[in-house]
């Protein structure tokens, strides 16, 4: 049974700031995705990582997979408030649906 | 217009009842899927469907059933209907390869 665990579950941040949100996951994949979803709204994909030291950045995020050690990051840079929401990372194994991060819940204040 | 529309988007009904939650995608996508999802736990797949004459058990099918009517139609059902089925479902749509899966905006049920 594949499991990914995100963490932090909620990271309170001020704008500025950099932060890492962490996705580990137990066995082998080379998918893995990043999305974003505001309160009551749907997910929104940010980015797909397919293969080991693959980094997408955009904007002030930035995701990278190391598939050796079952782990990506999302990294923020100067963090701002319009990036408060909740981020979730999901890996998918053989051909399959994902398995999803429980997500963390990130509040960006002023 | 969404991709990926799923009707209705809110709906409260009693214990025991049986619902359908409808999903359809204009974006000709073969692979569906439906999720719920729960406070703090993230997605769980319930269904997956990869053709019209594919359908797969995911992770929490129990309870649920679902029927692929068409390529850009997939619905999910509650037989009978128990409050911790309060959730909000999503559907999703993939074609193949790595690209990510894309969601509809959810429908919120809540079962008394």
């Amino acid at each position: 049974e594949l499991k990914v665990e995100q963490n932090p579950l909620f990271l309170s941040m001020q704008e500025g700031k950099n932060y890492t949100i962490y996705c580990n996951y137990s066995t082998t994949s080379d998918r893995l995705y990043w999305y974003r979803q505001d309160p009551g709204k749907s997910l929104e994909s940010l980015f797909v990582l397919l293969s080991n030291g693959a980094v997408k950045q955009e904007g002030r995020l930035m995701a990278s997979l190391d598939t050796k050690a079952r782990l990506s990051t999302l990294h923020i840079t100067a963090a701002v408030h319009d990036l408060s929401a909740t981020y979730f990372c999901a890996v998918m194994w053989g051909a399959d649906g994902l398995t999803f991060g429980k997500g963390t819940h990130l509040i960006i204040q002023p | 217009d969404a991709d990926v529309t799923q009707t209705p988007r809110n709906r409260i009904t009693k214990t025991g009842k049986r619902i359908m939650l409808e999903c359809s995608q204009t974006k000709g996508h073969d692979r569906m899927y439906w999720y719920r999802q729960d406070p703090g736990l993230g997605l769980r797949l319930i269904y997956y469907s990869f053709d019209v004459k594919d359908i797969n058990k995911g992770e929490i099918s129990d309870g649920y059933s679902v029927s692929r009517q068409a390529q850009a139609k997939f619905s999910l059902s509650l037989e009978s209907a128990i409050p911790n089925q309060t959730a909000l479902y999503f559907c999703a749509t993939s074609d193949l390869g790595h690209q990510p899966q894309h969601f509809g905006d959810g429908t919120r049920l809540s079962i008394l």
